[in-house]
C-alpha cells in the first residue's frame, strides 16, 4: 500500500519564478492538504482540497494556488517566488469522514530553495 | 487566536530516563489532539491521537499522552526512552468544524546511548 508520495524531493528556483509541486495521496484517501514548514517551525496550513475544490485555506497569499485531479492527486503552484518561500512543502492525505478528517498522513515533502 | 505551544525546543536525555514533553493549546470548540513524530530522514508519522473519552491515550512505541482540559494541555510521556526515540516531536490540534491542523514548533529529542 503506497503512502503519500511527493515530487520532486528537492527544487532550486530563483526569485520571480513559478513552481509546481505534486502529490499522490495514500490509497483510499480522497482529501489532500498542503503545508509549509519553515526551518525550525511547525507546519503551517496552506489549503485543503476535496472533490477537486479548495475547501479551506490558511493565511497564505493568492500566489499560492492548487488543484486536485479526479484521481485525487494534487498540485501546489507558487507564483512570483520570494526568498521567504524557501521551505519544506508537505502534502498530507486523509479520508473524508467525521472521525478521520483530522487524521492526516504525510509525504516526505519537497524542499524548495529560492535564490 | 488558535495556537499550540511546545515549551521545550530541545531535550537531551540518557537512555532509560523518563520523558515528558509539554504541549499547551489555545483553541475554541471541540478539539482533536495529536502527537506526530519525525525520525531523522523520515516523514511525519502519527504517534497518538485524542478525540474523546478516556483522557489518557496510548500510542505506538510505548508513548502515551494525557489530555487535561482545564489546563489546555496534552503532554506526551514515555516511562523509559531508548536511543531510537531520537526524533522531532510535534503537537497538533484540530477541530470538528475545522479541516486544518494547528501545529507547535516541535521539540527535538536527543537520546544519549
Amino acid at each position: 500500500d503506497a503512502g503519500v508520495t511527493q515530487s520532486p524531493t528537492h527544487l532550486i528556483k530563483t526569485r520571480g519564478q513559478q513552481v509546481t509541486l505534486r502529490c499522490s495521496p495514500k490509497s483510499g484517501h480522497d482529501t489532500v492538504s498542503w503545508y509549509q514548514q519553515a526551518l525550525g517551525q511547525g507546519p503551517q496550513f496552506i489549503f485543503q482540497y476535496y472533490e477537486e475544490e479548495e475547501r479551506q485555506r490558511g493565511n497564505f497569499p493568492d500566489r499560492f494556488s492548487g488543484h486536485q485531479f479526479p484521481n485525487y492527486s494534487s498540485e501546489l503552484n507558487v507564483n512570483a517566488l520570494l526568498l521567504g518561500d524557501s521551505a519544506l512543502y508537505l502534502c498530507a492525505s486523509s479520508a473524508d469522514s467525521l472521525i478521520a478528517k483530522n487524521i492526516q498522513y504525510f509525504g516526505a515533502g519537497t524542499r524548495l530553495s529560492v535564490l | 487566536a488558535q495556537s499550540v505551544s511546545q515549551h521545550n525546543h530541545h531535550v537531551i536525555l540518557s537512555e532509560a530516563a523518563s520523558l515528558e514533553l509539554g504541549c499547551n493549546y489555545s483553541y475554541g470548540g471541540t478539539v482533536n489532539l495529536f502527537w506526530y513524530v519525525q525520525y531523522p530522514g523520515q516523514h511525519l508519522q502519527l504517534l497518538l491521537k485524542y478525540f474523546s473519552g478516556d483522557p489518557l491515550v496510548k500510542g505506538i512505541k510505548g508513548f502515551e499522552a494525557e489530555f487535561i482540559k482545564s489546563k489546555f494541555s496534552f503532554n506526551l510521556r514515555k516511562p523509559s526512552v531508548q536511543w531510537s526515540d531520537t526524533a522531532e516531536y510535534f503537537c497538533a490540534v484540530g477541530g470538528d468544524s475545522n479541516y486544518q491542523l494547528i501545529w507547535g514548533a516541535g521539540t527535538k529529542l536527543i537520546i544519549k546511548p
